[in-house]
């Protein structure tokens, strides 16, 4: 079975400093990777995802994510976050040729002025 | 433009009674999914469908059913609601695997 484990359930950062969100995941088989956010009283959107290829992928505002098959880590990266960035962000992965997404429990970001 | 969209947004209910959720889609999606998100949990699937009379259990289907009779809408029903039913209730649609999946802006369900 697959899994999502995102191990800071928050993570306060200081505006223009720079933000790791940590994302492993754990299956026996291919999958496809996907980072959300949800701000707040709002659905959640897409901010990138991995399918195949290129291992560094990149989204919107500026967030990057980079698969690491050997560590079945797909950690999120800004590099100077701003005020709007506070959120929760989630991960989630699905199996290939599968429709459905499992997410992890979500990491609360606040950027502090 | 199109949306997906919930109603209500807010509701409460007493526990026992049967509630039913509504999601609409205009996206023209096959796959249609409802979530509940709690704290600690992050999201989890109930049930979804990828077509019209097609419907599928997910992670935490007990209490919950859904329908599909076309392709916008999949109604969630909570047959006999139960205070650990207490959650927000996100549906979302989507192309397929490859795709992203759009969700609504939810809708927040009290049982007491």
């Amino acid at each position: 079975a697959q899994s999502v484990t995102q191990l800071d359930s928050q993570v306060p950062v200081f505006e223009e400093a720079p933000v790791e969100l940590r994302c492993n995941y754990s299956s026996s088989v291919s999958v496809y990777l996907f980072w959300y956010v949800q701000y707040p009283n709002q659905g959640l959107q897409l901010l990138l995802k991995y399918l195949s290829g290129s291992t560094l992928v990149k989204g919107i505002n500026g967030f990057e994510a980079e698969f690491n098959k050997s560590q079945t880590s797909f950690h999120l990266r800004k590099p100077s976050v701003h005020i709007s960035d506070t959120a929760e962000y989630f991960c989630a992965v699905s199996l290939t040729g599968a429709n459905n997404l499992f997410f992890g429990t979500g990491t609360r970001l606040t950027v502090i002025p | 433009d199109a949306e997906i969209t919930q109603s209500p947004r807010h509701k409460i209910t007493e526990t026992g009674r049967q509630v039913t959720l509504a999601c609409h889609q205009t996206w023209n999606h096959n796959n249609m999914f409802w979530y509940r998100q709690d704290l600690g949990h992050g999201l989890r699937l109930i049930h979804y469908s990828y077509g019209v009379q097609d419907t599928n259990k997910g992670e935490v289907s007990d209490g919950y059913s859904v329908s599909r009779s076309n392709t916008e809408d999949l109604p969630l029903t909570l047959e006999s609601a139960a205070s650990s039913q207490t959650s927000v209730y996100f549906c979302a649609s989507s192309e397929g695997t490859l795709y992203e999946q759009y969700f609504g802006p939810g809708t927040r369900l009290t049982v007491t």
